[in-house]
């Protein structure tokens, strides 16, 4: 197994521009999360989808994050506009939910610099 | 609200030398316990979980961590370091589910470094 595939693995970008992060999950699994780790907030879940479905985005800074999960295969986390504040590590993760003992495998994560 | 402390920032251990490192939760039910290993430049890994029964939990790499309720821990242990160990360590506490899978908080990490 492939495990879970993020990309890109590194992004730098200019503040106020569009940044798209990507994860595909393990095959087969039906819930997918997105984290934030940084130094002064540690890691943090940003958001949680169960068969596609986002179930809990409380995790979500503010308006200028989106995340969308199209099908069973593919994620993505968006900010529009980028600000310095949101560089961090992000991860992606994936489970096979049955009755909440379930193992979440991460992905290598995306290391975002916003300048 | 749930939460994790772990207490140590860094150890620093010899290899060979037994390591402990401390989590401390705060949750209101039996709660989903967990410890992960994070090494440089990459994801996280379960090295172990507790979900209910035998209190002594077996993981991964030969490690182990027993959950005391009375204490609120769930301490991470190794008999004997390998350099290959060296790494940041996140306990992690899960709330319970409602229809779906559970939803963890994480620890601030502890770093180990372990000396040759």
């Amino acid at each position: 197994d492939a495990g879970v595939i993020q990309s890109p693995r590194h992004e730098v970008t200019e503040m106020g521009q569009e940044v798209t992060l990507r994860c595909k999950p393990i095959s087969g699994h039906n819930s997918l999360f997105w984290y934030r780790q940084t130094m002064m907030r540690g890691l943090e879940l940003l958001i949680y989808f169960n068969n596609n479905v986002p179930i809990d985005d409380s995790g979500m800074p503010e308006d200028r994050f989106s995340a969308k999960m199209p099908n069973a295969s593919f994620s993505t986390l968006k900010i529009q506009p980028s600000e310095p504040r949101d560089s961090a590590v992000y991860f992606c993760a994936s489970s096979w939910t049955a009755g909440g003992q379930e193992t979440q495998y991460f992905g290598p994560g995306t290391r975002l610099l916003v300048l | 609200a749930q939460s994790v402390t772990q207490p140590d920032i860094h150890i620093t251990v010899s290899e060979g030398a037994s390591l402990e490192l401390r989590c401390n939760y705060s949750y209101g039910a039996t709660p989903y316990l967990f410890w992960y290993v994070q090494s440089p430049g990459q994801g996280l890994q379960l090295l172990l979980k507790y979900f209910s029964g035998d209190t002594l939990v077996q993981g991964i790499k030969g490690f182990e961590a027993e959950f005391k309720r009375s204490q609120s821990s769930f301490n991470l242990r190794k008999p004997s370091v390998h350099w290959s160990d060296a790494a940041e360590y996140f306990c992690a506490v899960g709330r319970a589910p409602s229809g779906g899978s559970y939803i963890p908080t994480f620890g601030r990490g502890t770093s180990l470094i372990v000396h040759p």
